[in-house]
């Protein structure tokens, strides 16, 4: 099992600064298996990012990621005030589907 | 526009089944474009694949749940199921189902609003 382990366990910032969360792997991911989800209070995950660097429908160009082998970055430009939340990583290169256990995104 | 939404007893026996559905709209479960997929999250923790489904009956499950696990389709009701059976506290959790694109590289593009299940007596 590719066991994903991110960091830090939570970010505090402020409206307008930029986020860098990271997310490392126990083994090699294939870069095309790399996604990145935002799950609000009370509410399912959505995705963001897949194959590591593409952005999902809708999704605005404040979000990119990044990353080959076992380390990966989500990165965010400009927090604006919906941006807070957490953030899980996922790898679906390999079986059973592995999820980062979270980085948390709030308000300082 | 595609919607699932789970729907199951809130409230399962220790040791009983955890048994839930998850209906789909504007798409069909008899498509060979998507996997079928169901996750947890235990409260204030984080996601776990419990497992999928294809069109064609073909699954995958998390070993870490230990053959306790059952997914499958009724593509006469557009519906998945999911059978988890010896249930304990550890199983308490929501559930959610999601679609997963074969082709591509997207993953999980579409989730339902998740179905609360806690096990106790």
């Amino acid at each position: 099992e590719t066991v994903l382990t991110q960091s830090p366990g939570t970010l505090s910032l402020s409206p307008g600064e930029g986020a860098t969360l990271s997310c490392r792997a126990s083994q090699s991911v294939s870069s095309s298996y790399l996604a990145w989800y935002q799950q609000k209070p009370g509410q399912s995950p959505s995705l963001l990012i897949y194959a590591t660097s593409s952005r999902a429908t809708g999704i605005p160009d404040r979000f990119s990621g990044s990353g080959s082998g076992t380390d990966f970055t989500l990165t965010i430009t400009r927090l604006e005030p919906e941006d807070f939340a957490v953030y899980y990583c996922l790898q679906y290169a390999t079986l059973p589907k592995t999820f980062g256990q979270g980085t948390k995104v709030e308000i300082k | 526009q595609v919607q699932l939404q789970e729907s199951g007893p809130g409230l399962v026996e220790p040791s009983g089944t955890l048994i839930l559905t998850c209906a789909v709209s504007g798409d069909s479960v008899s498509s060979r474009n998507w996997w079928w997929s169901w996750v947890r999250q235990p409260p204030g923790k984080g996601l776990e694949w419990v497992g999928e489904v294809y069109y064609d009956g073909r699954s995958n499950y998390n070993p870490s749940l230990r053959g306790r696990v059952t997914i499958s389709l009724d593509k006469s009701k557009n519906h998945l199921s999911l059978k988890l059976a010896s249930a304990t506290g550890a199983d308490t959790a929501v559930y959610y189902c999601a679609r997963d694109p074969i082709a591509g590289r997207e993953t999980f593009d579409y989730w339902g609003q998740g179905a609360p299940v806690t096990v106790s007596s």
